[in-house]
């Protein structure tokens, strides 16, 4: 089955410390998205990436850093410079549909500060 | 002014009622208009997706964009109680990249 995967489910973050979410897709869409989910905020968007080996920050992308060195992976790191990180993680792919790029969930991951 | 506003609710109505979810927009330039639903704990679900203005129609779904109003709704017919859950509206300017979203509405059919 096609399709995004996100790994943990559950992830738990002790003071200080980075923690690595993975992002996976057998989709073969180019383009990968980290978003961020709060109660009452909406989705807000952290990093994104067209292509392998380039990903640009997007609106709240401080505490966070990414690679893409593969087509298929995206991993978010959540450094110890992010203060708040509790919160539901989502990450999407896409594929271009008349020439606009429409997004695709992950089941997302969420993060709790032990 | 937020670029997308939506009324977060909480909706609640009862079983085959017709339900109506509406997001306003700031920024003429958007073109793509998408609705999104997402249950409790998971991930988003794209569930209609419309160009410009008009309407389409998948199912119990209606979407409906009108540009002159920067006003996007998403209409379900004959609700079910498996349509509770909370629905984002998201657009974009023609080919940017980037998705905004409204913060969402979290809707309730009682059986």
């Amino acid at each position: 089955d096609g399709g995004i995967t996100q790994s943990p489910k559950y992830l738990f973050r002790k003071e200080g410390q980075n923690v690595t979410l993975s992002c996976e897709q057998n989709l073969n869409h180019d383009a990968m998205y980290w978003y961020r989910q709060d109660p009452g905020q909406g989705l807000r968007l952290i990093y994104y990436s067209q292509i392998v080996n380039d990903f640009q920050k997007g609106d709240i992308a401080e505490g966070y850093s990414v690679s893409r060195e593969k087509k298929e992976s995206f991993p978010l790191t959540v450094t110890s410079a992010q203060k708040n990180p509790t919160a539901f993680y989502l990450c999407a792919s896409s594929i271009k549909r008349m020439a606009q790029e429409t997004q695709y969930f992950g089941p997302g991951t969420r993060l709790l500060v032990l | 002014q937020k670029e997308v506003e939506q009324d977060p609710g909480p909706l609640s109505v009862p079983e085959g009622a017709i339900v109506s979810l509406n997001c306003t927009y700031s920024n003429s330039a958007f073109q793509y208009f998408m609705w999104y639903r997402q249950y409790s704990r998971k991930g988003p679900e794209l569930l209609m997706y419309t160009y410009s203005s008009g309407n389409k129609e998948d199912g119990r779904f209606t979407a409906q964009v009108d540009k002159s109003s920067k006003y996007i709704s998403l209409f379900i017919r004959d609700s079910q109680p498996s349509d509770s859950a909370t629905y984002l509206c998201a657009m974009s300017e023609g080919g940017s990249e980037k998705l905004v979203f409204g913060k969402g509405t979290k809707l309730t059919v009682n059986p």
